[in-house]
């Protein structure tokens, strides 16, 4: 998807080895969100940032951390990978405010073995 | 939690036929979005309807809400077999625009 890449987008690990999935856009949109999709779930928020260094739980962030040290890059780890984590992560970007809607990357497809 | 909830889960018309998809969700929002994925792919946003709006149109897109019944419904007029995806309808907290909570989605299918 334009402006927005996600790395790597296939990934199998092991159980309890860290595991970290970047975020990059060139659209400079101060809004960054990770999501994870899961069958008949939808997708669901893990962490959001809005702005370097400013960062807020989503609704299943345990077992999940998050960085933003540039603009552009959002990370999100893993940081001991359980079978549960397995799915699909989504990350999006939005310019903020009330009015606007989000753009997606192509998304990670994470499984834990 | 899931916020919206779509129904129905699945959708299945002939080509040329329009396609009613319909959103429930439970708290007071600020705006509500539709997004459609197609398979493997990311979601790409469709249209958003704010709290004060009644009604949006957008191609053959039409969307409705209904802030007293906490539901909205997606009109895709004239379906396309390009159409096919899945139709997921996301809100946002009245007080947190950065929670946006999205449906389990219907899975439409247009056949040719």
């Amino acid at each position: 998807d334009a402006g927005i890449t996600q790395s790597p987008r296939h990934k199998v690990t092991e159980t309890g080895t860290p595991v970290t999935l970047r975020c990059h856009q060139t659209e400079n949109h101060r809004y960054m969100y990770w999501y994870r999709q899961d069958p008949g779930h939808g997708l669901r928020l893990i962490h959001y940032s809005y702005g370097v260094k400013d960062t807020d739980k989503g609704e299943v962030s345990d077992g999940y951390s998050v960085s933003r040290s540039k603009t552009e890059d959002f990370l999100l780890t893993l940081e001991s990978a359980t079978s549960s984590q397995t799915s699909v992560y989504f990350c999006a970007i939005s310019e903020g405010g009330f009015q606007g809607g989000y753009t997606f990357g192509s998304g990670t497809r994470l499984t834990v073995v | 939690s899931q916020q919206g909830e779509e129904d129905p889960q699945a959708l299945s018309i002939q080509e040329g036929e329009n396609a009613t998809m319909n959103c429930s969700y439970k708290t007071s929002i600020n705006n509500l979005q539709w997004y459609r994925q197609n398979s493997g792919r990311g979601l790409v946003h469709l249209i958003l309807i704010r709290s004060n709006e009644r009604e949006k149109h957008s191609g053959r897109l039409r969307v409705t809400l209904d802030t007293s019944k906490k539901s909205s419904s997606l009109l895709i007029t004239a379906s396309r077999a390009a159409d096919t995806a899945s139709y997921f309808c996301a809100t946002t907290h009245v007080y947190n625009n950065n929670d946006m909570r999205f449906g389990a989605g219907t899975r439409l299918t247009v056949k040719p």
